[in-house]
């Protein structure tokens, strides 16, 4: 099973400032999805990148899959405290089940 | 339409209990995985249950086990609970499983004493 890096684990910012989180891997991915994990909640599905290359926008985040498919980044505009939360990339087994990265725990405070 | 819900969502057991948490899928989902959340090992895949037949399972003893009732509600049960079960125990729903995307629950917070 291919696993997942992801980094950084840890990142607190003020609000206002611009980040970036990745998602690695040594193998090639067929997709890669990108989750929010609020406090107290599961995982919700941000976006689903498919294409090497594909750049997706949802208002502020950017997510970027790289040429070769074996990495992924996310990049966030002017962060807000809604923002923080647990970000999680996985991808889907050949579709027998996801595996998901560690994840990167990002705080924005005001 | 109602999202994906869990049951209980807090619980505190002593070791050598066992456990028995519910999830509830959306409306018209068939499709049940449940997954392991700790600190040290994030989100782990326990098994899929699909039309009340377990479809796939990850890397986890024996005293996780699952079932999958008509109406696609499912449960998970952990026997002989040891301190290292303490985790966040989601649930996910979706219409066929496979690729497709899922809909996670809230979770169970179980502590293990």
């Amino acid at each position: 099973t291919q696993l997942l890096e992801q980094s950084p684990q840890f990142l607190s910012i003020q609000e206002g400032e611009n980040l970036t989180v990745y998602c690695n891997s040594s193998s090639v991915f067929s997709s890669l999805q990108w989750y929010r994990q609020e406090p107290g909640e599961g995982p919700v599905l941000l976006v689903t990148v498919v294409t090497g290359g594909e750049v997706k926008k949802l208002k502020r985040l950017t997510f970027q899959f790289g040429d070769a498919r074996k990495d992924s980044s996310l990049h966030i505009t002017a962060a807000q405290p809604g923002d923080t939360g647990l970000y999680l990339c996985a991808w889907d087994n050949y579709g027998q089940n996801f595996v998901f990265g560690p994840g990167t725990r990002l705080s924005v405070l005001p | 339409k109602a999202g994906v819900t869990q049951t209980p969502r807090y619980l505190i057991k002593t070791r050598g209990q066992q456990v028995t948490l519910s999830c509830s899928p959306i409306s018209g989902h068939r499709s049940v995985s449940w997954y392991q959340q700790t600190p040290g090992q994030g989100l782990q895949f326990l098994f899929e249950y699909f039309s009340e037949t377990q479809r796939n399972k990850g890397n986890f003893p024996g005293r996780f086990s699952g079932r999958q009732f008509s109406n696609s509600r499912s449960e998970m049960n952990v026997s002989t609970l040891e301190l290292g079960d303490s985790a966040l125990y989601l649930c996910a729903s979706s219409f066929f499983g496979g690729s497709e995307t899922q809909y996670f629950g809230p979770g169970t917070r179980l502590l293990v004493l």
